[in-house]
């Protein structure tokens, strides 16, 4: 069974990058990885969705190894309405069922 | 607006009815994907449809049920309400899985149970 950890929680300030990483040790491997951001009492918003190596959009960055055990959604210059929780969400072999990671609650400080 | 419809956005409610959930899913997509949020919790994976037919089932209760509708549109059925029943629940909607589309998540109903 797939299984996501992330870090509960990251302190940043304004203008730095940040990296949150997510461990998938077991995901489908026909399925892509994508990364959501939430705050309080909203559904989830799609920020990035890569496959393998390295994706980027106008947002955010998205660095995926060969293995596929991991990914790391890259943030860069934050800003205090990055403050938000970040999932990792994947594939679970086999079956339809896509899981959510723990989720990051990034706080980002002026 | 994500184009995922979620109705009602807050429902209250006391311990032992039943209600349903309603979500709408953007136009073209197939799949419906639904998840419960507890209080500054993790989403969980309940359950999940496409075209019609149940594709997939996370930790569903069996007081929980769902289903698909013809026109794509889908409900979910809770039953014997308990308070721990009270959280967000969002739908998601995607063309397919495994097509490198994103999945679109609506704005999710609050449900209290009292």
């Amino acid at each position: 069974l797939a299984k996501t950890t992330q870090p509960i929680s990251m302190d940043s300030y304004e203008g730095q990058e940040v990296n949150i990483t997510c461990s998938h040790n077991n995901i489908a491997t026909n399925d892509y990885i994508t990364w959501y951001q939430q705050f309080p009492s909203q559904g989830p918003r799609f920020i990035i969705q890569g496959y393998k190596t390295k994706v980027t959009n106008e947002v955010a960055s998205l660095f995926i190894p060969a293995d596929r055990k991991s990914s790391t959604l890259s943030l860069p210059r934050v800003s205090l309405s990055d403050t938000a929780v970040y999932y990792c969400l994947v594939g679970v072999p086999n079956t339809d069922k896509l899981i959510f990671g723990t989720g990051t609650r990034l706080q980002v400080f002026p | 607006d994500s184009g995922v419809t979620q109705t009602p956005k807050h429902l209250i409610t006391a311990t032992g009815q039943r209600v349903t959930l309603r979500c709408s899913p953007r136009s073209g997509d197939l799949s419906v994907y639904w998840y419960q949020q507890s209080l500054d919790q993790g989403l969980q994976f309940l359950i999940q449809y496409y075209n019609g037919e149940e594709r997939a089932k996370g930790n569903i209760l069996e007081r929980f049920s769902a289903q698909q509708f013809p026109d794509l549109h889908s409900e979910l059925n809770l039953s014997s309400l308990e308070l721990g029943d009270s959280a967000l629940y969002f739908c998601a909607s995607s063309v397919a899985r495994g097509q490198g589309y994103g999945y679109t998540f609506g704005s999710g109903t609050r449900l209290t149970v009292v």
